[in-house]
């Protein structure tokens, strides 16, 4: 199973908005509507953002939105705050209890 | 609330072989699934395979399958991954995080426990 495509890095200015996308195949992304979005800052576990493709958790701030096309997911993040640095990573479920993460994006923000 | 509690820190040698705990609270400890996921040093998160605490059942990402394996303890609401034949490459934060039936997303997770595999 490889890891989903991720850009390395995305950045922003302030109350920009940013997307970061995520590529997969047919065998996960392009299979199932269960892709989550990741936050982690330096040292921290990470916290769920998206799940199930565009839905928030309770407590995550609705300038964070998810999409999916074809083999592609998305993570969209208006407005931009200096606290929205951190490294972002998509998941997908694949199939027969097995999960698959991308490759992660630093996001910076200028 | 769920909580997840990882033990601390280990330092091993290549060859050896690592087990991290990671005790579950503020839940029905059999209604959650347990998953682990690795981070190498600046690396990217990487899914290493899952247990039901209910029947003990499991499943491997194929690169660990022969190395690691997860157990679980019911009366401790405790479940265990255990990964052998260490190398330098399996020097990583390991955390625990949970999934139910009716979901496909990891949360919450455990704080993360170091490996280091050094001689």
């Amino acid at each position: 199973q490889s890891a989903l495509t991720q850009p390395a890095s995305v950045s922003g200015s302030p109350g920009q908005s940013i997307t970061i996308s995520c590529t997969g195949t047919s065998s996960d992304v392009g299979s199932y509507n269960l892709v989550s979005w990741y936050q982690q800052h330096p040292g921290k576990a990470p916290k769920l953002m998206i799940y199930e493709g565009s839905k928030r958790p309770s407590g995550v701030s609705n300038r964070f939105s998810g999409s999916k096309s074809g083999n592609t997911a998305s993570l969209t993040i208006s407005g931009l705050q200096a606290e929205d640095e951190a490294d972002y990573y998509c998941c997908s479920y694949a199939g027969s209890s097995t999960f698959v993460f991308g490759t992660g994006t630093k996001v910076t923000v200028l | 609330q769920v909580q997840l509690v990882q033990s601390g820190a280990e330092v091993k040698k290549p060859g050896a072989s690592v087990k991290v705990s990671c005790k579950a609270s503020g839940y029905t400890f059999t209604s959650y699934y347990m998953h682990w996921v690795r981070q190498a040093p600046g690396q990217g998160l990487e899914w290493m395979g899952i247990i039901n605490p209910s029947g003990g059942s499991t499943s491997y990402a194929q690169k660990f399958q022969g190395r690691v394996t997860m157990t679980r303890d019911t009366s401790t609401s405790t479940v265990y991954m255990e990964l052998s034949s260490l190398r330098s490459e399996d020097t990583a934060v390991y955390y625990c995080a949970t999934t139910t039936v009716t979901t496909n997303w990891f949360d919450p997770w455990g704080q993360g426990t170091l490996v280091t595999v050094s001689s």
